[in-house]
């Protein structure tokens, strides 16, 4: 069983366009997470959820709006993708304090 | 304000070498700390974790760490570098402020082992 996972795993689109990323864990963690690697690897925090309530919202654009339906699902929504967003955005989740467990990634190429 | 910082963004040992990874944390409250690695097109997994127990810290696939409040370090180590260590590694800090948990990743380095 996947503990965390996230779809799609690449997306290619146009600058312009709004898209979505899904992700969902099986752990039963209260806390969720978004971070984006860019190409040299930095990984930083976007969001982070508790309890389907928004606790950190970092230095992001707000042209991304994360949404959690319920404590086992947070989404990604991205409008008006610009070249700049071209990265591979992580989900995950973590129990309080503990280590986080990551989904598998998302590629995004936007063009 | 806590911080991470890994000294080194490449890192290059031969295969059967010592591996040494290091990493440095700012904290003004005691920290929970991690080890994680990347290989390539997966998502981060964790190696080991401090969570104020023992400072000597073993963890998967061979490597430990070993926490030294004196010198706020928290060093990854491996005695011998296998072909399959090259990686990313990512060290994060874990600080609990107004209630909530704050995780800080460092920079990463990347391991890369020579034949």
């Amino acid at each position: 069983d996947t503990a965390v996972s996230q779809t799609p795993k690449y997306l290619v689109t146009q600058m312009g366009n709004d898209k979505s990323i899904k992700c969902e864990q099986n752990l039963g963690h209260d806390t969720m997470y978004w971070y984006k690697q860019d190409s040299k690897k930095f990984l930083k925090i976007m969001f982070s959820y508790n309890n389907k309530e928004l606790i950190i919202n970092e230095t992001v654009p707000n042209r991304f709006s994360p949404k959690s339906p319920d404590k086992a699902h947070l989404n990604l929504h991205i409008n008006s993708l610009e070249l700049g967003d071209s990265a591979v955005y992580f989900c995950a989740s973590s129990p309080p304090g503990g280590e986080q467990f990551f989904g598998p990634g998302t590629r995004l190429t936007v063009l | 304000a806590q911080s991470v910082t890994q000294l080194g963004s490449h890192v290059s040992v031969s295969e059967g070498a010592l591996v040494l990874l290091r990493c440095n944390y700012s904290s003004s409250v005691p920290p929970y700390l991690f080890w994680y690695v990347q290989y390539p097109n997966q998502g981060l997994q964790l190696l080991l974790k401090y969570t104020s127990a023992a400072t000597l810290v073993k963890g998967i696939n061979g490597f430990e760490a070993e926490f030294k409040k004196s010198e706020t370090s928290f060093h990854l180590t491996k005695p011998s570098a296998h072909m399959s260590d090259a990686a990313e590694y990512f060290c994060a800090v874990s600080v609990r402020t107004s209630g909530t948990y704050k995780y800080i990743f460092g920079t990463g380095t990347r391991l890369k082992v020579l034949a």
